[in-house]
């Protein structure tokens, strides 16, 4: 167990709607990162939040948005949703982002839009 | 842009021989590079860092990495593979020049068989 927790595990839902996928970071971390992982693409960045400011930003859509709350927790929302949009999202946290520092990744949530 | 390369899709090995999964960086300044494993359907997991020193690293599960900086490589090895070591293999770097997050290779999946 990586100490991050991502939830819900999955989420199936329609084309042009919205979802907000939610992470809370391990205990003590600061840095907050989302990933996208698709068949074709791999493991894609989203952004990166530390300590609730916005750090730095990804191919992230502008359909999708992101933020970090006071308790350190994230929430990844994403709209308009399409088909492409199917994904595995994974939150990872890291205690400062400093450029050693590794990243626990939680088990990411799964989403189907159909 | 900092980028890491996984030249191999899948690497076939028998159980007992040793294994060696590839990765090649490109880096402006000092590399940070990590590798991680994925099961089926689990997030991912970090197994060793290399930041500086030895050019050796030792990490989970018996697993080590081989920094080369003249190759520009950091080959993840073990000596006897084992058939649980089946897994998606992800090499990454620490991208300094946006916010310290991690950019992933491609992947490599291992299959061991007995």
């Amino acid at each position: 167990d990586s100490g991050v927790t991502q939830t819900p595990k999955h989420l199936i839902t329609a084309t042009g709607q919205r979802v907000t996928l939610r992470c809370s970071p391990r205990s003590g971390d600061l840095s907050v990162y989302w990933y996208q992982q698709s068949l074709d693409q791999g493991l894609q960045f989203l952004i990166q939040y530390y300590n609730g400011e916005e750090r730095a930003k990804g191919n992230i859509l502008e359909r999708f948005s992101a933020q970090q709350f006071p308790d350190l927790h994230s929430e990844l929302n994403l709209s308009s949703l399409e088909l492409g949009d199917s994904a595995l999202y994974f939150c990872a946290s890291s205690v400062i982002g400093g450029q050693g520092t590794e990243a626990f990744f939680g088990q990411g949530t799964r989403l189907t839009v159909v | 842009a900092q980028s890491v390369a996984q030249p191999e899709d899948q690497v076939n090995v028998a159980e007992g021989n040793p294994l060696t999964v590839k990765c090649t960086y490109s880096v402006s300044g000092n590399p940070y590079l990590f590798w991680y494993v994925q099961y089926p359907n689990r997030g991912l997991q970090f197994l060793l860092k290399y930041i500086t020193g030895d050019n050796l690293v030792k990490g989970s599960y018996g697993f080590e990495a081989e920094f080369n900086k003249s190759q520009t490589s950091f080959h993840l090895k073990k000596p006897s593979a084992l058939v649980s070591d089946s897994a998606l293999y992800f090499c990454a770097v620490r991208d300094i020049g946006a916010g310290n997050m991690l950019t992933f290779g491609g992947g490599t999946r291992l299959m061991v068989k007995p």
